[in-house]
């Protein structure tokens, strides 16, 4: 167990819908970053929060958005869903900026 | 904008055999940080080994070692004595020591042990 939590493991859905991907962090640490892994483009890097606050943005979509909340845990809200966003999607958190990443096991996520 | 090249797609070798996983990293600053991680066919990413950019002694843990060379912006790994459990794929990444602390992955080695 790596200390960060993603929820669901695995997700089927359909498209044009809209899901919620769940993190936590590992105890302590203030920055999550979501990342999304697909076959054909590797590990693409999405967004990242720090205490609460949005800190980077990646190759994200307008369809996606994210929020740190409080409690420091993070969800990944994906709307209007295609196809090709069927993927890995993980989630890493860092207790500084970035010192070390501890990765989640990921949430697979299917769109049919 | 830093880069990072694995271009060994695949590798596929026999148990017991050694193994060269080859990271070529492309950067502007002096300071920066080098991760390699594991996933395991079950899919989640394990963190191997983090170098700064200003410590170049290789390192060796157990059967894992590792070979950073300034010189020629590398940081390969080797399995020495490989075992099919090392069956993955490997990606190496970098990250920078200022700026938004984003690290940057290649597109990963998947490595194949056969037994």
């Amino acid at each position: 167990d790596s200390g960060v939590t993603q929820t669901p493991k695995h997700l089927i859905t359909a498209t044009g819908q809209r899901v919620t991907l769940r993190c936590s962090p590992r105890s302590g640490d203030l920055s999550v970053y979501w990342y999304q892994q697909s076959l054909d483009q590797g590990l693409q890097f999405l967004i990242q929060y720090y205490n609460g606050e949005e800190r980077a943005k990646g190759n994200i979509l307008e369809r996606f958005s994210a929020q740190q909340f409080p409690d420091l845990h993070s969800e990944l809200n994906l709307s209007s869903l295609e196809l090709g966003d069927s993927a890995l999607y993980f989630c890493a958190s860092s207790a500084s900026q970035g010192y070390g990443y501890t990765f989640g096991s990921g949430t697979r996520l299917t769109v049919v | 904008a830093q880069k990072v090249t694995q271009a060994q797609t695949e590798i596929s070798v026999v148990e017991k055999e050694d193994v060269t996983l080859d990271c070529v990293y492309e950067t502007r600053d002096t300071t920066y940080y080098l991760f390699w991680y594991k996933q395991p066919p079950s899919g989640e990413l394990v963190f191997l080994i983090r170098r700064n950019s200003f410590d170049e002694q290789n390192e060796i843990s157990g059967r894992y070692s590792w070979n950073f060379q300034k010189s020629t912006s590398s940081f390969n790994f080797t399995i020495t004595a490989s075992q099919v459990v090392d069956s993955a794929v490997y990606f190496c990444a970098l990250r920078l020591s200022g700026g938004s602390y984003i690290p940057t992955f290649g597109r990963g080695t998947s490595l194949i042990v056969h037994p």
